[in-house]
């Protein structure tokens, strides 16, 4: 079975500064894809980033960017120049890509909590 | 476009009683997935439907049970419940999985 993990309970961060939070992952596949999703006081889930494994260049959207290293599983998320509204619980998610009528579930970390100070 | 509705947002129970919860996708998405978050578990896998099928199903008990409609819309259910089913009951829905699953606010499910 697959386990994620992420060892920083808590991180803060300067408002303009940049952050990294870590997440490792523990697998047997060679296909599969990975999220970060950022879950803020309204309880909703929202997707940050997402990588595919088979794809070397790592993913950047906006302020967001990630760090893959296959080879160590490990899966880190930058925000660079942070905003205030970037304060949440931010969790690292793994899928498989065995296929779609496989079924498919993600597997969350236990979650990375940021603040942001003014 | 709207996103994934969950409804109610809140909901008290007493133990011993059932629950049914309801989750609209987002247009076109087929399939559906439930998680359970709660400060001690973290976030865990319910199930997942796509076209009226269940395709894959997490470590749960018999008491947590869901369907899925024709028009994609979900419900689960939790029988008999207990304490310890208090917690935030997610549902996401997805396109093509691979893509990322949009999440529902939730609803809070609180067991006294």
């Amino acid at each position: 079975a697959q386990t994620v993990t992420q060892s920083q309970p808590e991180m803060s961060v300067q408002e303009a500064e940049t952050v990294t939070l870590s997440c490792t992952y523990d697998t047997s596949e060679s296909d599969y894809y990975l999220f970060w999703y950022k879950q803020p006081p309204s309880r909703q889930m929202i997707l940050v980033i997402r990588q595919e494994a088979y794809k070397q260049q790592n993913a950047t959207e906006n302020r967001f960017s990630v760090n893959f290293q296959k080879a160590a599983k490990s899966f880190s998320l930058k925000i660079s120049d942070s905003q205030l509204g970037d304060a949440a619980m931010y969790f690292c998610a793994y899928r498989s890509a065995r296929g779609e009528t496989s079924g498919s579930r993600l597997t969350f970390g236990e979650g990375t909590q940021l603040t942001v100070n003014p | 476009k709207a996103g994934v509705t969950q409804t109610p947002r809140y909901l008290i129970k007493t133990r011993g009683q059932q629950v049914t919860l309801s989750c609209s996708p987002i247009s076109g998405h087929r399939s559906v997935s439930w998680y359970q978050q709660t400060p001690g578990q973290g976030l865990q896998f319910l199930f997942e439907y796509f076209s009226e099928t269940q395709r894959n199903k997490g470590n749960f008990p018999g008491r947590f049970s869901g369907r899925q409609f024709s028009n994609s819309r979900s419900e689960m259910n939790v029988s008999t419940l207990e304490l310890g089913d208090s917690a935030l009951y997610l549902c996401a829905s997805s396109l093509n999985s691979g893509r990322g699953y949009t999440f529902g606010s939730g609803t809070r499910l609180t067991v006294v």
